[in-house]
């Protein structure tokens, strides 16, 4: 069954603590992406990778890296210089053709207590 | 600069009365142009998608949407809405060159019964 996963669902994070948001896909997608949401701000992009061991800042990349060593995985480490990290992250996936189209994982609720 | 502007934060309309969804951009090429939904807590779920061709598109769920490049619209109908149409709607636009999309702010639609 192919898809994008995503977790954990939920996550609590102290202040000054990194915390790393998983995503795996099994599309063999080329690309994949992280994007931020906030209410009412639509969904804003933080880092996207074309291949492997490549990766591009997206509008909003303060405050966070990525990874990208295999091709299922791209995962998002928010730290500890990411001044307001609450918010709703979800990971995105596609193949990179022409016509094609980006795929959403179900995201996380990274809340900072 | 690419953008995507929903100038509707919320609509509500009964069930079974028709809904518009305006979407309008502002790109300096081509256009490639979608529509997603998304219920509370979860990803985004593509409804339909314009590359080229017929400007009157239609997706899932008895969506349609007509791209109008005088007026730089993609606006989203439905001719009867079900309750389970309630979610918040995203307009996007995709750049091919560098690999990235833009999103609208999204509009919430309330179904009343």
């Amino acid at each position: 069954d192919g898809g994008i996963t995503q977790s954990p669902k939920y996550l609590f994070r102290k202040e000054g603590q990194n915390v790393t948001l998983s995503c795996e896909q099994n599309l063999n997608h080329d690309a994949m992406y992280w994007y931020r949401q906030d209410p009412g701000q639509g969904l804003r992009l933080i880092y996207y990778s074309q291949i492997v061991n490549d990766f591009q800042k997206g509008d909003i990349a303060e405050g966070y890296s990525v990874s990208r060593e295999k091709k299922e995985s791209f995962p998002l480490t928010v730290t500890s210089a990411q001044k307001n990290p609450t918010a709703f992250y979800l990971c995105a996936s596609m193949n990179g053709g022409s016509t094609d189209t980006q795929y959403f994982g179900p995201g996380t609720r990274l809340t900072v207590l | 600069a690419q953008s995507v502007t929903q100038p509707d934060i919320h609509i509500t309309v009964s069930e079974g009365a028709s809904l518009e969804l305006r979407c309008n951009y502002s790109y300096g090429a081509t256009p490639y142009l979608f529509w997603y939904v998304q219920s509370p807590g979860q990803g985004l779920q593509l409804l339909l998608k314009y590359f080229s061709g017929d400007t009157l598109v239609q997706g899932i769920k008895g969506f349609e949407a007509e791209f109008k490049r005088s007026q730089s619209s993609f606006n989203l109908r439905k001719p009867s809405v079900h309750w389970s149409d309630a979610a918040e709607y995203f307009c996007a636009v995709g750049s091919y060159n560098f690999n990235k999309f833009y999103f609208g702010s999204g509009t919430k639609l309330n179904v009343k019964p």
